[in-house]
């Protein structure tokens, strides 16, 4: 299995709902991340995990909350969204957070739309 | 800090013909890896090709190559016999030993029959 899957596809929320992404790997893979993508922009990393830990925190708002509850599990609680933050989120995986197999794998993105 | 410059915001090419994608970066590391991933309209980023700097000879994965120029820092990707399914947006990356990938901007393939 090569695969990292996202739900949900989609997501509307208003500014005061609290919703939550998910992202899971089933390749064994010990760092996740986390990035927002804006139209015909690249991806920015917000958050990644390494061994299931918080390694880097790209000074994400607090209003954007991760959590890895395993290895294969990565997911992203939102609260108190702007519309500013709509955009597609990608989830992505790689084998170890250093060294020579650290070719990240993408999910397909949530996008999300907020209100 | 690590940059990766993409030059053309977009680029045509005709089906069956070649075309080439640039990309520069900046980084003061000796060891770290290049890549070029493809991301389709509405589709899911996929990794085309990657290169790690410590390897002279330029890496090729069927119809995609590279030409890695270590000195000048430049790490083009040439797509061969180009097909309708290549158009997408290409972004060049650019990873340390510390693995946070750097993006270039991306330039949109668009493919013509």
């Amino acid at each position: 299995d090569t695969e990292v899957t996202q739900t949900p596809k989609h997501l509307v929320m208003g500014m005061t709902n609290k919703k939550s992404l998910k992202c899971e790997q089933h390749m064994g893979h010990r760092a996740m991340y986390w990035y927002k993508q804006k139209a015909k922009k690249p991806p920015e990393l917000m958050f990644v995990y390494s061994y299931e830990k918080l390694s880097i925190n790209e000074s994400v708002p607090s209003r954007f909350s991760p959590e890895c509850p395993n290895s294969s599990l990565l997911n992203l609680h939102l609260h108190a969204l702007q519309p500013e933050d709509s955009a597609l989120y990608l989830c992505a995986s790689s084998q170890l957070p250093r060294g020579p197999y650290n070719e990240q794998f993408f999910g397909p993105g949530t996008r999300l739309t907020v209100l | 800090a690590q940059t990766v410059t993409q030059s053309q915001p977009e680029m045509s090419v005709q089906e069956a013909e070649t075309v080439t994608l640039s990309c520069t970066y900046d980084t003061s590391e000796s060891d770290y890896y290049l890549f070029w991933y493809k991301q389709p309209p509405s589709r899911q980023m996929i990794l085309v090709i990657r290169q790690e700097a410590y390897k002279q000879q330029n890496a090729t994965e069927n119809r995609f190559s590279v030409n890695f120029q270590k000195a000048a820092k430049s790490f083009s990707l040439k797509i061969s016999d180009s097909q309708l399914g290549d158009a997408a947006m290409y972004f060049c990356a650019l990873a340390e030993y510390g693995n946070k990938l750097v993006f270039g901007a991306g330039t949109i393939l668009r493919v013509k029959s």
